[in-house]
């Protein structure tokens, strides 16, 4: 039971425009959601996070959307950048066990020229 | 300061054995957790420690354990291998258990055979 989906495995995005990735979750309980990048032979790098008592959290050039009602949060990178490319991982915690984070299956981001 | 090491990166085993991980968190951080990475279910939460104790537990067979010294490292133990245990293996120190605070190490890519 994937509690935490990813629909999209891929995406390839132009140097310099937006890049959109997506994630919808099923467990209401959840209430603290995060973002993570991996490049190969690394672990996942910390990216942005957001309270389910927000609806949107920036860090340059990232930003965080989260939609309660509809369960579903995005990231979006802008401008999108050759050193963006790498694995976008969604994951999500309820607020008692903060530490246990629910993945999402990741998307592959390929930021062309 | 040095980040969260884990030894070792990689490890071949025979089905029916048992296998030692071991994390170095950094130094000050007192949580340890530690997630199974594979292809078809993504990063999955197996345990976190905290101060010694294991505070949260994933949905794993018993075969897998793990314990935290009074240092904060960590080893997870999985016995009786199986095929299915082949996977990227990653611990991730926090200073209190908060995922947005969680660095990862390298992981260890276990090979059961």
């Amino acid at each position: 039971d994937q509690q935490v989906k990813q629909n999209s495995p891929s995406l390839s995005v132009q140097e310099g425009r937006i890049s959109i990735l997506n994630c919808d979750y099923t467990n209401s309980m959840f209430d603290y959601f995060l973002w993570y990048k991996k490049y190969p032979a690394e672990g996942p790098t910390f990216l942005i996070s957001i309270s389910s008592i927000k609806d949107k959290n920036e860090d340059g050039r990232f930003t965080v959307f989260l939609n309660k009602s509809a369960k579903h949060l995005s990231l979006h990178i802008v401008p999108s950048q050759p050193g963006d490319s790498a694995v976008y991982f969604c994951a999500a915690s309820e607020s008692g066990t903060a530490s246990k984070l629910t993945f999402g299956t990741g998307t592959r981001l390929q930021v062309t020229l | 300061k040095a980040g969260v090491t884990q030894t070792p990166r990689y490890l071949i085993k025979t089905r029916g054995q048992q296998v030692t991980l071991s994390c170095s968190p950094i130094s000050g951080h007192r949580s340890v957790s530690w997630y199974q990475q594979t292809p078809g279910q993504g990063l999955q939460f197996l345990f976190e420690y905290f101060s010694e104790t294991q505070r949260n537990k994933g949905n794993f067979p018993g075969r897998f354990s793990g314990r935290q010294f009074s240092n904060s490292r960590s080893e997870m133990n999985v016995s009786t291998l199986e095929l299915g245990d082949s996977a990227l293996y990653l611990c991730a120190s926090s200073p209190r258990g908060r995922g947005a605070e969680a660095f990862f190490g390298q992981g260890t890519r276990l090979t059961v055979v």
